[in-house]
């Protein structure tokens, strides 16, 4: 069955720094796309960045990258200079096609960036 | 990237209560919409897939008849959740998509809403 496994329940970060949120995946399925979101403690859902399994290159946002590797089935996200406006919880999500593109979350990591 | 808003942002209602919640694609057409349940601390729960014109699909152990959905136009759905009582107090948010699942259909939130029933 799909999973999505997210092993940092927290994380500190100073501001300015770099920082990985850890992110792996399970699924049989070839075709999937992966999904990172911010939820600030306002409670909304942030899209932050997206990779499809049949990218070859990693996917970049702005500050984000998304560490991609298939074959370890993880999907890390790397935030660059980190600022005190990114403290918030991060979820790590997958669709598939054949499940009608349903989200299914970790259970996500709580990112505090420290001044 | 695109809007997706929720109304109310908070309601507080008596137990046997029923609450009707709105989600809207402000600037594009939402083929599909999901509702999600979101406990303190934890992760969202996909309640049900929304699509437009046709019922709900309910994810297992979900109350059709407790929590109602309707997406009757491309930018509309609401969840009632009718008789509403304190365990159903929760944190409650929408996403809406443009296109089919296909591989890059991303699906933007709304704001959420904070039901606590008393």
């Amino acid at each position: 069955a799909q999973k999505i496994t997210q092993t940092q329940p927290g994380m500190f970060v100073q501001e300015k720094e770099a920082v990985t949120l850890d992110c792996t995946y399970d699924t049989s399925d070839q075709s999937y796309g992966l999904f990172w979101y911010k939820q600030p403690s306002s409670g909304e859902m942030i899209f932050l960045i997206y990779q499809g399994s049949y990218d070859e290159q990693n996917a970049t946002e702005g500050r984000y990258s998304l560490n991609f590797q298939k074959a370890r089935k993880s999907a890390n996200l790397v935030i660059s200079a980190s600022q005190l406006g990114d403290s918030a919880m991060y979820f790590c999500a997958m669709s598939q096609v054949n499940q009608g593109g349903k989200l299914i979350f970790g259970q996500g990591t709580e990112l505090s960036v420290k001044p | 990237g695109a809007v997706v808003s929720q109304h109310p942002s908070r309601v507080i209602c008596k137990s046997g209560t029923s609450v009707k919640i709105e989600c809207r694609s402000l600037d594009f057409q939402a083929t599909t919409m999901f509702w999600y349940r979101q406990f303190p601390k934890q992760s969202l729960m996909l309640m049900a897939t929304s699509n437009e014109g046709s019922k709900a699909t309910y994810e297992q152990g979900v109350e059709k008849d407790k929590f109602l959905i309707n997406h009757a136009s491309l930018t509309l759905s609401t969840l009632t959740v009718t008789s509403a009582h304190p365990e159903d107090s929760s944190f409650y948010i929408c996403s809406a998509r443009e296109g089919l699942a296909g591989s890059k259909n991303i699906q933007y939130f709304g704001a959420g809403t904070r039901l606590s029933v008393l």
